[in-house]
């Protein structure tokens, strides 16, 4: 059964260093998604990317944050002065086009530990 | 905006237990709803879905009715067993459009024991 894969599972960085997470979404899939989870909280979305643009952004996905697909496989979000608020699960979902089809299907996450 | 409340953790039941975690939501228009598990170390899992008011989802046992007149979306599980810990979390999708983000709630941690 196809899935979305992740890496690293776990990334550790000093504070103020650059970050490029990555995620590889389901092959036929079209709209990409970041979510991420702090430590014992909920989960909260950070952007949403189709078409090779980013179609919504959360308040939390500032200019620290940006994402790429740089090839037909691959999608990274990159921090690029990491804080230590920043600690956190990150997730990378992906999803069909069709609009019966609306489930995300989630990676098993990347753990970003900023110290 | 949107939003997803679910009862707080943690839930601690014995095997054979019945489940009920509670979750409601605000949303306008007709929302897609979700239960996503996460295993201890893992990732999200989808456990079940509904689309449409009336609709139930289930999966493994478990159970979750789309009810639009108390905008709830409970989900149940008769007999639990110790593999069932996790934490369980209710989401929403706004509306069957594509592209749309999901709103979770803070999420119920099960723990079952033997």
């Amino acid at each position: 059964e196809p899935e979305v894969t992740q890496t690293p599972s776990h990334q550790v960085t000093q504070m103020g260093q650059e970050v490029i997470l990555r995620c590889v979404p389901i092959s036929n899939h079209l709209y990409f998604y970041w979510y991420r989870q702090i430590l014992g909280q909920k989960v909260e979305f950070l952007v949403s990317f189709y078409n090779n643009e980013i179609s919504e952004k959360s308040e939390i996905f500032d200019d620290q944050f940006s994402v790429e697909r740089p090839d037909g496989s691959n999608f990274t979000l990159k921090i690029r002065s990491t804080k230590l608020e920043d600690s956190a699960m990150y997730f990378c979902a992906s999803k069909g086009v069709l609009a019966v089809t609306d489930t995300q299907y989630f990676g098993p996450g990347t753990r970003l530990t900023v110290l | 905006g949107n939003s997803v409340t679910q009862m707080e953790g943690p839930v601690t039941l014995s095997e054979e237990a019945f489940l009920t975690i509670n979750c409601t939501y605000t949303a306008t228009g007709y929302p897609s709803l979700f239960w996503y598990v996460q295993y201890p170390g893992e990732g999200l899992q989808l456990l079940l879905k509904a689309t449409k008011a009336d609709d139930k989802g289930s999966n493994k046992g478990f159970e979750a009715t789309y009810r639009k007149e108390t905008t709830s979306f409970h989900l149940e599980k008769g007999s639990v067993q110790v593999s069932d810990s996790a934490v369980y979390f209710c989401a929403l999708s706004p509306s069957k459009a594509a592209g749309n983000k999901l709103t979770f709630g803070g999420g119920t941690r099960v723990l079952v024991k033997p």
